[in-house]
């Protein structure tokens, strides 16, 4: 069965920045995207952006342009998030997610999640 | 962005009712919809892709319909475990965007 484990919950002051982890198995990695979406508590889902752990395309919402950066090693099939200059804003749940091997974004695993906390 | 309007943002139902949930984007998105279910504490998972396309393993009381700008998805004869938050997606434009949900609630 496709698993992707998320890394532990961080606590971060304001203006870190703190890195996820999104460790994929059971399928071959480099054969699919990995898309991150956040939620904050009690809110909706926030798309992030995506990359391709083969090509290392990347693409992010421009929200987060400048202060975001996604990364993988293939070698431990391991992806990464990477979000700097943090807000209490940025207080979430953050989500990695598989992307579809024909529709590559229809999201159809994905991983338990890592609250990620920012609080002076 | 596209803009995904969702409503009603809570219907409550009892089990064995047909929910009917609405998603409308600001502007035409194709077919290019996507429906997830949320329950607490998990991690959202697809249901149908391309407006009307049920994702692996996704029972047949859910179904999707809509191109454009308005998307419907259907969930015939609510079980049990059906009772959750539902997001649209849509993969059209840049950046994908999430409608902002409608809880499934029991009545």
């Amino acid at each position: 069965q496709v698993q992707l484990a998320q890394s532990g919950a961080e606590v971060r002051r304001p203006g870190a920045s703190v890195k996820v982890s999104c460790k994929a198995s059971q399928y071959t990695f480099t054969g699919y995207d990995i898309h991150w979406v956040r939620q904050a508590t009690g809110q909706g889902l926030e798309w992030m952006g995506w990359m391709n752990p083969k090509s290392r395309n990347t693409g992010y919402a421009q929200k987060f342009q400048g202060r975001i950066f996604m990364t993988a090693d293939t070698s431990i099939n391991t992806a990464y998030l990477e979000l700097s200059g943090l807000t209490s804003d940025d207080t979430a749940v953050y989500y990695c997610a598989r992307g579809g091997l024909v529709v590559r974004e229809n999201l159809d695993f994905w991983g338990q999640g890592t609250l990620v906390t920012v609080s002076s | 962005e596209v803009v995904l309007t969702q409503s009603p943002a809570t219907l409550s139902l009892s089990p064995g009712e047909r929910a009917t949930l609405s998603c409308r984007a600001s502007q035409s998105v194709g077919n290019y919809l996507a429906w997830y279910q949320q329950k607490p504490g998990q991690a959202p998972r697809l249901l149908i892709y391309d407006a009307s396309n049920r994702a692996t393993d996704i029972p047949a009381r859910f179904s999707g319909s809509g191109s454009g700008t308005d998307f419907t998805l259907t969930i015939n004869n609510l079980e049990p475990e059906d009772f959750a938050v539902y997001y649209c997606q849509q993969r059209s434009d840049w950046p994908r965007t999430f409608g902002q949900g409608t809880k499934v609630e029991v009545k």
